[in-house]
């Protein structure tokens, strides 16, 4: 099985700040990457797919990159309803499809 | 509207039985894969098993094998999980998800989830 690692798992930063979430995978995973957004009491939201691409009505602050094994979140000027945790997943192998342990984005 | 909607979690006893169900409407159910997903108390997220669009094949977490079984009725537009021998481990909100399949796009992701039911395994 591929496993998904994120770094840091937890950040603290201010409105208008530019933030940049790591996740990491044990294989190549040929740019088969996705973000989550997800908030406290709700489902996750999908963000990114195949590491760059930014899902339908997604805010253009949110981007991605990275190759290989090392894969990026990047969010331009975080607004105030960024605050939440966000999982990276893998779907180059699968089943299973593994995330990473995930991100939590704290107001500094 | 889009949608997903899970019933039937609670409270069960250590190697008691639940089935939890998701309603799906506003797209054409028996064209997407469905699976669902899992998040214990404070942790992160886990898939737990996948059903063909057509039921015609599944797959499983290594963690719930043998005692999970996912299935769907296309003509109600309805995914179950039928979970058995649960045990405390198994105590978390159960997601059931959309898998969306893009191979021009290179997208093969989870893109319409519901809004969970949590299921709690204790005595």
């Amino acid at each position: 099985d591929i496993q998904m690692t994120q770094s840091p798992s937890s950040l603290s930063a201010s409105v208008g700040d530019r933030v940049t979430f790591t996740c990491r995978a044990s294989q190549d995973i040929g740019n088969s990457l996705a973000w989550y957004q997800q908030k406290p009491g709700k489902p996750p939201n999908l963000l990114l797919y195949a590491a760059s691409r930014l899902e339908s009505g997604v805010p253009s602050r949110f981007s991605g990159s990275g190759s290989g094994t090392d894969y990026t979140l990047t969010i331009s000027s975080l607004q105030p309803e960024d605050f939440a945790t966000y999982y990276c997943q893998q779907y180059y192998n699968t089943p299973p499809y593994t995330f990473g342990q995930g991100t939590k984005l704290q107001i500094k | 509207e889009v949608q997903l909607v899970e019933s039937g979690g609670g409270l069960v006893q250590p190697g008691g039985s639940l089935r939890v169900s998701c309603a799906a409407s506003g797209f054409t159910f028996s064209n997407y894969g469905m699976h669902w997903v899992r998040q214990a108390p404070g942790k992160g997220l886990v898939w737990v098993s996948r059903i063909h669009r057509d039921g015609s094949s599944t797959d499983y977490a290594d963690s719930v094998k043998g005692r999970f079984t996912i299935s769907r009725d296309n003509a109600k537009n309805t995914l179950y999980l039928q979970m058995n021998s649960l045990r405390a481990e198994d105590t978390a909100v159960y997601y059931c998800a959309r898998l969306t399949d893009s191979m021009i796009l290179r997208k093969h992701v989870f893109d319409i989830w519901g809004q969970g039911t949590m299921v709690t395994v204790s005595s």
